[in-house]
């Protein structure tokens, strides 16, 4: 079964530190989709990045970066130089076929709060 | 820009009250889902629709059920409320060719049953 595990709870950092968010999934499929979310406060899910299984290069947007792994089953996130506008609820999500039609059903992570102090 | 509308944002209803959550998308997806957040499990898949009148269960299904009559609209339906269903719930769409498609999320419904 698929599964998506985020072990950090709560991150709290200062601004300008950097901070790398941890995911880890697990699937059966060889073809997967993985997804980033950030939840502010407003409530509403951002899609923030997708990568497909198949396309391990890392990839960088502005201040965000994330690394993926398939050796290690891991897609981490990095914030560099991070602002109080990072404060967010972050989410790691898992999109497979779960062994037929899966529709595009996301299984998603526990979630990471992170909190930026001025 | 896709648009996912929800009905409420904040909602007091008391136990075993019937319980409508509303949920309109403005881009013509046909997938639609329901989650519900919870701190410290994430969101959970509730039900979710990839057709007018279609639907199908996700992974916490008991005590809700979901109506699909219009593309565009996907109802959750709490048939008797109760206070473990006290949440946060989420509405997403997609579209139909869902492997690899982002979701697009609503801003979310705070439920409080008392």
């Amino acid at each position: 079964a698929q599964k998506v595990t985020q072990a950090q709870t709560e991150i709290s950092v200062v601004e300008k530190e950097d901070v790398t968010l941890d995911c880890v999934y697990e699937t059966r499929d060889t073809t997967y989709y993985l997804f980033w979310y950030k939840q502010p406060p407003s409530g509403e899910l951002v899609f923030l990045i997708r990568r497909n299984s198949f396309d391990e290069q890392n990839e960088i947007s502005g201040r965000y970066s994330w690394n993926f792994q398939k050796s290690t089953s891991s897609f981490n996130f990095t914030i560099t130089a991070s602002q109080v506008v990072d404060s967010a609820v972050y989410f790691c999500a898992l999109s497979d076929n779960a062994g037929g039609t899966s529709y595009g059903k996301l299984t998603f992570g526990q979630g990471t709060i992170l909190t930026v102090h001025p | 820009d896709v648009k996912v509308t929800q009905s409420s944002r904040y909602l007091v209803k008391r136990t075993g009250e019937k319980v409508f959550l509303e949920c309109v998308q403005d881009m013509d997806h046909e997938n639609m889902f329901w989650y519900r957040q919870d701190p410290g499990l994430g969101l959970r898949l509730i039900y979710f629709s990839y057709d007018v009148k279609m639907k199908e269960k996700g992974d916490i299904p008991e005590g809700y059920s979901v109506s699909r009559e219009k593309k565009e609209r996907f109802s959750l339906i709490l048939e008797s409320a109760s206070t473990n269903q006290t949440s946060m719930y989420l509405c997403a769409s997609s579209l139909l060719s869902g492997l690899g498609r982002p979701q697009h999320f609503g801003d979310g419904t705070r439920l409080s049953i008392l």
